[in-house]
């Protein structure tokens, strides 16, 4: 079946500029995790999901990082007035939920975002 | 969390078997310890998961003594597609996954 997939796969754009970065998780998975990922670093996490709730969102660097999941399938992860700091890999993944248990994790190719 | 520490790199000759260790002193006991492998240019990719003992799957084993404060990654017979950074994680139920930096593995011809 289909895995996640992210789109875009490379966004540049200029300081300043909003973008924003969709996951589209493998379906019926109910857990949705977003990561960003330094060169030569592992991911960092940023904010997950579970269905349309926005579970925690304590990885968020600023303000200017939001993620929404509203459907509680596609999610949206926005960065508002991007800094050339913002530059990196982000990184979507996403899991089945079940309760006590620790789930493997399908993470996407990710969206290469540079800042100019 | 329980935090886990590996080595930065390893080499290896292709057809070696290539054995991680990872520490991890303060695991719970309802903790799993979990493998991640990520090749270059791509997302992480799960490999094995284990609590006590032995696991083996196609890709790999994993070991963990009695006290599971450590646990080994065992890679038999590498070869040059083996060459990936090597995660141990210790994650805690339907949690986000701490990564560290990971074991650079570098298999050589």
């Amino acid at each position: 079946g289909a895995g996640v997939s992210q789109s875009p796969r490379y966004k540049v754009t200029k300081r300043g500029q909003d973008v924003a970065l969709r996951c589209d998780p493998i379906s019926g998975h109910v857990s949705l995790y977003w990561y960003r990922q330094a060169l030569g670093q592992g991911p960092e996490f940023l904010t997950y999901f579970n269905y349309e709730a926005q579970q925690d969102k304590s990885g968020l660097p600023n303000d200017r990082f939001s993620a929404e999941r509203p459907e509680g399938s596609i999610s949206t992860l926005t960065i508002q007035r991007t800094e050339q700091r913002d530059s990196a890999m982000y990184r979507c993944a996403s899991s089945s939920w079940t309760s006590g248990s620790t789930d493997t994790q399908y993470f996407g190719p990710g969206t290469r975002l540079t800042v100019l | 969390l329980a935090k886990t520490t590996q080595p930065i790199s390893m080499d290896s000759y292709e057809g070696q078997e290539v054995n991680i260790t990872c520490s991890h002193n303060n695991i719970a006991t309802n903790d799993y310890i979990t493998w991640y492998q990520q090749f270059p240019s791509q997302g992480p990719r799960f490999i094995i998961q284990g609590y006590k003992t032995k696991v083996t799957n196609e890709v790999a084993s994993l070991f963990i003594p009695a006290d599971r404060k450590s646990s080994t990654l065992s890679l038999p017979r590498v070869s040059l597609s083996d060459t990936a950074v090597y995660y141990c994680l210790v994650p805690s139920g339907n949690t986000p996954l701490v990564f560290g930096k990971g074991t650079r593995l570098s298999v050589i011809a």
